[in-house]
């Protein structure tokens, strides 16, 4: 069986321009997940998607967004990039939504790069 | 809020020897809590978690932690390394009604032969 599956692996971008980040869940997993890992830092959540609703949100600008397709995939989008959203992005997947229940599933990642 | 505090950034063992990796949580509920290793270039793993049902966890690879809520500790151990182990780890804990992990800064964990 796949994993949990991100496109692209490595994306540059300059500031100011506009990104989207591609994850597909492990199948038959319905919640999503995004973390942004900053070098040398722990991964920090900025959302969870579940049945295609926003469940949780970290403490990130609204320039970041995201959605969940009917298929459970979903998109990480970020606007007006800064160099300090230079990062590696990492998505997540999980059966359901419970606290305490969770297993999470992480894919390797897409290394983004601000110029 | 809830949070964990990794106390060291690097350990460094000799293959075969003990390996003790520590974590302090702060919490103001039961907690959740977890163990996910990084390896390079891949994805984050989860070696166990702990979710009140027994203090002592066992996990993958040889892996185990223990929950000492009069510590409010949950360090990790394994008795004997290997160079495979040589990765990132992070301690984690779980906040709010839905599933945001809460990560620590992590500790290098490095092996030599």
């Amino acid at each position: 069986d796949a994993g949990v599956t991100q496109s692209p692996t490595h994306l540059i971008k300059t500031r100011g321009q506009h990104v989207t980040l591609r994850c597909s869940p492990i199948s038959g997993h319905k919640s999503v997940s995004w973390y942004q890992q900053v070098l040398g830092q722990g991964p920090q959540f900025i959302f969870q998607y579940y049945e295609k609703e926003e469940r949780g949100r970290g403490n990130f600008p609204d320039r970041f967004s995201a959605r969940q397709f009917p298929n459970y995939s979903s998109e990480l989008n970020v606007n007006a990039l800064l160099l300090g959203d230079s990062a590696l992005y990492l998505c997540a997947s999980s059966l359901d939504r419970a606290r305490g229940n969770e297993k999470l599933f992480f894919g390797s990642g897409t290394q983004l790069s601000v110029l | 809020a809830q949070s964990v505090t990794q106390l060291d950034s690097h350990v460094s063992v000799s293959e075969g020897t003990p390996v003790l990796l520590r974590c302090n949580y702060s919490s103001s509920y039961s907690p959740s809590l977890f163990w996910y290793v990084q390896h390079p270039n891949k994805g984050l793993q989860l070696l166990l978690k702990y979710t009140s049902a027994a203090t002592l966890v066992k996990g993958i690879n040889g892996f185990e932690a223990e929950f000492k809520k009069s510590e409010t500790s949950f360090h990790l151990t394994k008795p004997s390394a290997h160079m495979s182990d040589a990765a990132e780890y992070f301690c984690v804990v779980s906040e709010g009604g839905f599933q945001k992990l809460v990560f620590g800064t992590g500790t290098r964990l490095l092996v030599s032969p």
